[in-house]
């Protein structure tokens, strides 16, 4: 079956740095993408990754490695207002997406 | 970047009742839409793919005489949820695939509550 797993809750402090991670099984594969979602509202795309490497963008980073099924997110500068829930979403060969659960990123002061 | 409206934002209805929300691709046509709900503190849950000129493909489990998907056109699906409960409160939202890499890009959503 097709599958993602991501942390469910992760905490890190302002300014510090963070690594969200994501596993994912699926039919065929057609990139993979992050999202952020914060409470009550929908999400935004982050980034996309369909070859291995590392995509940088600004604070935010996003990793793949398509033999490992396996992708992360890396926020630098940690802001308060990076406060969300950040989804993992894997496409697969109908072009749908299939979501992780999303993990919670708390911030502390 | 691509937009997509969605409409309303926010729903109060009794139950019983029917509500339509509204998903429209602003400056691009969109031949597939993608409708999903989200209840507290899960993801996404894919409920159906809204066709333009055929019938929509709903998700195993979704009823699909109670959830009516209607894409009429390039730039817009509606999805009706007949007969509302409280059950069927929730976070809905739309999104549009666009582009080579087909991103999909949402709509805000619509957050229903059913009393």
């Amino acid at each position: 079956g097709q599958n993602i797993d991501q942390p469910t809750e992760m905490t890190a402090t302002e300014g510090a740095i963070v690594q969200i991670n994501c596993t994912y099984q699926t039919s065929g594969f057609n990139g993979l993408f992050w999202y952020q979602q914060h409470a009550g509202e929908a999400p935004t795309f982050l980034s996309y990754n369909v070859l291995d490497g590392l995509e940088e963008k600004g604070r935010f980073s996003s990793f793949l490695s398509r033999s490992k099924g396996y992708s992360y997110l890396l926020l630098k500068e940690l802001q308060m207002k990076d406060s969300a829930s950040y989804l993992c979403a894997a496409m697969d060969s109908n072009y749908q997406l299939i979501w992780g659960a999303g993990t919670k990123l708390i911030i502390k002061p | 970047g691509a937009v997509v409206s969605q409409h309303p934002s926010w729903v109060i209805c009794k139950s019983g009742t029917s509500v339509k929300i509204e998903c429209r691709s602003l400056d691009f046509q969109a031949t597939t839409m993608f409708w999903y709900r989200q209840f507290p503190k899960q993801s996404l849950m894919l409920m159906a793919t809204s066709n333009e000129g055929s019938k929509a493909t709903y998700e195993q489990g979704v009823e699909k005489d109670k959830f009516l998907i209607n894409h009429a056109s390039l730039t817009l699906s509606t999805l009706t949820v007949t007969s509302a409960h409280p059950e069927d409160s929730s976070f809905y939202i739309c999104s549009a695939p666009q582009g080579e890499g087909h991103f999909q890009y949402f709509g805000a959503g619509t957050r229903l509550s059913v009393l």
